[in-house]
């Protein structure tokens, strides 16, 4: 059974404090992971795919970085506007796409 | 930009009752999902539907629920007698999976309260 486990469970830093959240993942076959920002009451928002380790893709303030273990979502010098929660999912090789989401990172950015 | 839609966005129900949530996936997208999500708790999976017909499909997705593509537009979830604890954030998502293009974009979510 895969399964993805996200830590911390929140993360409070000062408007410009870089920081990371982390993804670890067991999953049979990795066929994808994947990042989204959900805010409240709403729909996840998709933000990146990686696919193998040693991969890493960026976007704005965010990079998100794979191992075979678990992935980083680094975020630098955040803004208020990035206060959201950060959901990580896999995709394993033997499903027809389905994704299994970890419980969340609620990221806090304080002016 | 092309997204995924979803109504009603909020629905309120009676134990019992049937309800349908509808959904208009992206238009070129092949693989279709439906995923809930209740208060405070981690989106799970429900079922994915390809082709016409339902590709897999979670422990949670059982003879109460059921899903169709009636046109070549619309995705439903039908849930026919709905329990308490059916309660929750239901997202239908659509993936292209063609061209290396894997990833799944989810709609605005339909809030499902159960009386």
């Amino acid at each position: 059974e895969d399964q993805v486990t996200q830590s911390p469970e929140a993360l409070r830093l000062q408007e410009g404090e870089s920081s990371s959240l982390n993804c670890s993942y067991t999953v049979s076959g990795l066929r994808g992971l994947f990042w989204y920002r959900q805010d409240p009451g709403k729909g996840p928002e998709f933000l990146f795919t990686l696919y193998s380790a040693g991969e890493e893709k960026e976007k704005e303030r965010l990079k998100a970085t794979l191992t075979k273990k678990e992935s980083f979502l680094h975020i630098t010098a955040p803004k208020p506007e990035d206060s959201a929660t950060y959901l990580c999912a896999v995709q394993s090789g033997t499903s027809y796409g389905k994704l299994t989401f970890g419980q969340g990172t609620i990221l806090t950015v304080h002016p | 930009e092309p997204e995924v839609t979803q109504t009603p966005s909020h629905q309120v129900t009676q134990m019992g009752q049937e309800v349908i949530l509808r959904c208009v996936p992206i238009s070129n997208h092949l693989y279709f999902y439906w995923y809930r999500q209740i208060l405070g708790q981690k989106v799970e999976f429900l079922v994915s539907f390809y082709n016409n017909e339902i590709s897999e499909k979670s422990e949670i997705f059982d003879d109460q629920f059921s899903v169709e593509r009636p046109d070549g537009s619309n995705f439903t979830l039908k849930i026919r007698s709905t329990k308490l604890e059916d309660s929750a954030m239901y997202f239908c998502a659509s993936r292209l999976d063609r061209g290396g293009y894997n990833e799944q974009f989810f709609g605005p979510g339909t809030r499902l309260t159960v009386l």
